[in-house]
């Protein structure tokens, strides 16, 4: 146990759905990540949190909003999704943006668009 | 693009030497990171170093060298339970934002 948990573990969502994934983490840390995580392909930074303040969007599309109502919790919500974007959704958080480095992850949801 | 190169997979005896190389773009470096994953699980964090040298912790090392743009991961003392995917992620300019690897899987055999 990395001190960081997710919801639900598992999802299949048609592409009209929508659906909300969620993170929460019980390290005290100040900064929370969002990862997509293809097969054989290097993990994809989504967004980054850091004291409740969204500090990073790397051109994820519109389709994935996240939100983070505090410093203990990350949601990923998804709407209109994509056969493609179906993969292994990884949340992680840090001590702060400054030990970015050291990232504590929670076990992921596995998302399936069909 | 930034990017980072290390093997897709390398394969190793229990009980032996291991070594998994990693290569990236200097562009703004800052640090590299170790992360090992089990099949199925989430990536935990091995090591960091941000200044050239090796950086041991038990059986792991993580070695740099920021004039070759390169580093390394050795595990020594190999364990079955060692089989895994192990990525290396560079901190750009600052340290939040990791760009990963592809990971190399390890296989261990007996």
């Amino acid at each position: 146990e990395t001190g960081v948990t997710q919801t639900p573990r598992h999802l299949v969502m048609g592409m009209t759905n929508k659906k909300s994934l969620k993170c929460e983490q019980h390290l005290g840390h100040n900064a929370m990540y969002w990862y997509k995580q293809s097969a054989k392909k290097p993990l994809e930074l989504m967004f980054v949190y850091s004291l409740e303040e969204r500090v990073e969007n790397n051109s994820v599309p519109s389709r994935f909003s996240p939100e983070c109502p505090n410093s203990s919790h990350l949601f990923l919500h998804l709407h209109t999704l994509q056969p493609e974007d179906s993969a292994l959704y990884l949340c992680a958080s840090s001590q702060d943006r400054d030990r970015g480095y050291e990232q504590y992850f929670g076990p992921g949801t596995r998302l399936t668009v069909t | 693009g930034q990017s980072l190169e290390q093997p897709s997979e390398v394969t190793a005896v229990e009980g032996a030497i291991v070594q998994i190389n990693c290569t990236y773009q200097t562009s703004g470096f800052y640090g590299l990171s170790w992360y090992q994953q089990h099949d199925g699980g989430a990536p935990t964090f091995l090591s960091y170093n941000a200044l050239d040298g090796l950086e041991e912790t038990g059986r792991f090392s993580s070695f740099l060298s920021r004039s070759d743009s390169y580093g390394y991961l050795l595990l020594q003392e190999l364990q079955m339970k060692d089989s895994a995917s192990y990525f290396c992620a560079e901190s750009m300019d600052s340290n939040y934002q990791l760009i990963w690897g592809a990971g190399t899987k390890l296989i261990i055999k007996p």
